[in-house]
């Protein structure tokens, strides 16, 4: 099946650092989607970026998908406290009936204030 | 008020009993999903359910069991024929199957499985 590899697994930034994590894969993606972990909590849905070379923006977040659709990236502009957790990316498969995702293994991001 | 429950937060139970994991969605969503999470090892499928009374393996289904009776709910048991049990489970779930704009997961808050 579909493996994604993700780096770093843990980054510890300064309050104010910037923070980039990235996706890859050895085959072509359908579709990626970004989900956030706060520590003791439950994954929560960022982001889903399908098209290739897509480029979506949340405020300080900047999520990329590259143009051959291999690889991604979460990008974190300035980072705050509150941006502390373990994001994640999950490759979908071609969707239809049987949609499911498979998770890389996450990055920790720890912020010093 | 809408969302994914899973109860219970914590549970202990001895080696080589059966345990059975609770997981109900009030989303209306068609599909439902089981997590394993383990430190430093992302989250692996376990079995996932698109439809009522139909389920498919995910990529570690061997010592868990599932049953999909009613759409807003999808319990999972852990063998005792599961190995390594000890573990954070993550229930999910997602709305109309076959729109890629429909592909969000929503999880529930988890159960934290230790097994003595």
């Amino acid at each position: 099946g579909q493996q994604v590899m993700q780096i770093p697994q843990y980054q510890h930034v300064q309050e104010g650092e910037d923070f980039t994590t990235y996706c890859n894969s050895s085959t072509t993606l359908s579709n990626i989607q970004w989900y956030k972990q706060r520590p003791g909590g439950h994954p929560v849905f960022l982001i889903q970026l399908v098209k290739s070379g897509e480029v979506k923006k949340q405020k300080r977040l900047t999520f990329q998908f590259g143009e051959a659709k291999k690889n991604s990236s979460l990008h974190i502009t300035a980072t705050q406290t509150t941006d502390v957790g373990t994001y994640f990316c999950a490759a979908g498969n071609s969707g239809g009936s049987n949609y499911k995702l498979t998770f890389g293994k996450g990055t920790l991001l720890t912020v010093n204030p | 008020d809408g969302g994914i429950t899973q109860s219970p937060k914590y549970l202990f139970r001895k080696e080589g009993q059966n345990v059975t994991l609770s997981c109900e969605q009030n989303l209306n969503h068609d599909a439902m999903y089981w997590y394993r999470q383990d430190p430093g090892q992302g989250l692996r499928l376990i079995y996932y359910s698109q439809i009522v009374n139909d389920f498919q393996k995910g990529d570690i289904a061997e010592g868990y069991s599932v049953s999909r009776e009613k759409k807003e709910s999808f319990p999972l048991t852990v063998t005792s024929a599961q190995k390594n049990p000890t573990a954070f489970y993550l229930c999910a779930s997602r709305g109309a199957s076959g729109l890629l704009s429909y592909n969000e997961q929503f999880f529930g808050p988890g159960t934290r499985l230790t097994v003595l």
